[in-house]
């Protein structure tokens, strides 16, 4: 089992509509969660950063933690044709290293 | 968010050849620098962790001597891949760490393509 788990899709979805991305982690001690966004042929730009559970808000992004499930979850509302991208979510214990998931090949059709 | 630099953004080599690649903090001093490599459609590998000064430290299956790493400043870190065949094609993107964050951005990446 990969410590964690992202479904990486493909993902389609209209212009406009709510996009929810998840990964599932089976550490413990994670406590730095983050989701990056990676256009093709280009580095990861990160997009949230959350400590330890709840929730953050950004714009038409938002991020929320359940540390006790351990699952994350990244919610884009209104989503535009230039939020196509492959998402991946990241976390670490502390200033280590981070785990990545697969990432998520999301589409949003004009 | 911080901005990194690396160069080249692009490069083809012949097989056989090295290949050094630079990484550059532009607005922070990094003390650890993380290099990862992304094959196709695949995400982040780690290759190898480096603290300003001291050795780096490689993962599981990543050959030290293949994949020279200089982090020889607090903003300038190199990577070299010696004697590269096709295999080492790959997308190489290096990930400064700001001391004071716990957040981490990356490099724009280097595409590398061995012929």
């Amino acid at each position: 089992q990969k410590e964690v788990e992202q479904d990486p899709g493909p993902l389609s979805v209209p212009e406009g509509a709510i996009v929810s991305l998840n990964c599932t982690y089976s550490n413990s001690a994670f406590q730095y969660f983050m989701w990056y966004r990676q256009y093709s042929r280009k580095g990861p730009e990160l997009l949230m950063y959350t400590y330890s559970s709840g929730n953050k808000e950004d714009g038409r992004f938002t991020a929320q933690v359940d540390k006790s499930s351990k699952y994350i979850s990244l919610f884009i509302r209104d989503s535009q044709p230039s939020d196509s991208a492959t998402y991946l979510c990241a976390m670490s214990e502390g200033a280590q290293k981070l785990v990545f998931g697969q990432g998520t090949r999301l589409t949003i059709n004009p | 968010g911080a901005v990194v630099s690396q160069h080249p953004s692009w490069v083809i080599c012949k097989s056989g050849t090295s290949v050094k690649i630079e990484c550059r903090s532009l607005d922070f001093q990094a003390t650890t620098m993380f290099w990862y490599r992304q094959f196709p459609k695949q995400s982040l590998m780690l290759m190898a962790t480096s603290n300003e000064g001291s050795k780096a430290t490689y993962e599981q299956g990543v050959e030290k001597d293949k994949f020279l790493i200089n982090h020889a400043s607090l903003t300038l870190s190199t990577l070299t891949v010696t004697s590269a065949h096709p295999e080492d094609s790959s997308f190489y993107i290096c990930s400064p760490q700001d001391p004071l964050a716990y957040e981490q951005y990356f490099g724009p990446g280097t595409r590398l393509t061995v012929t």
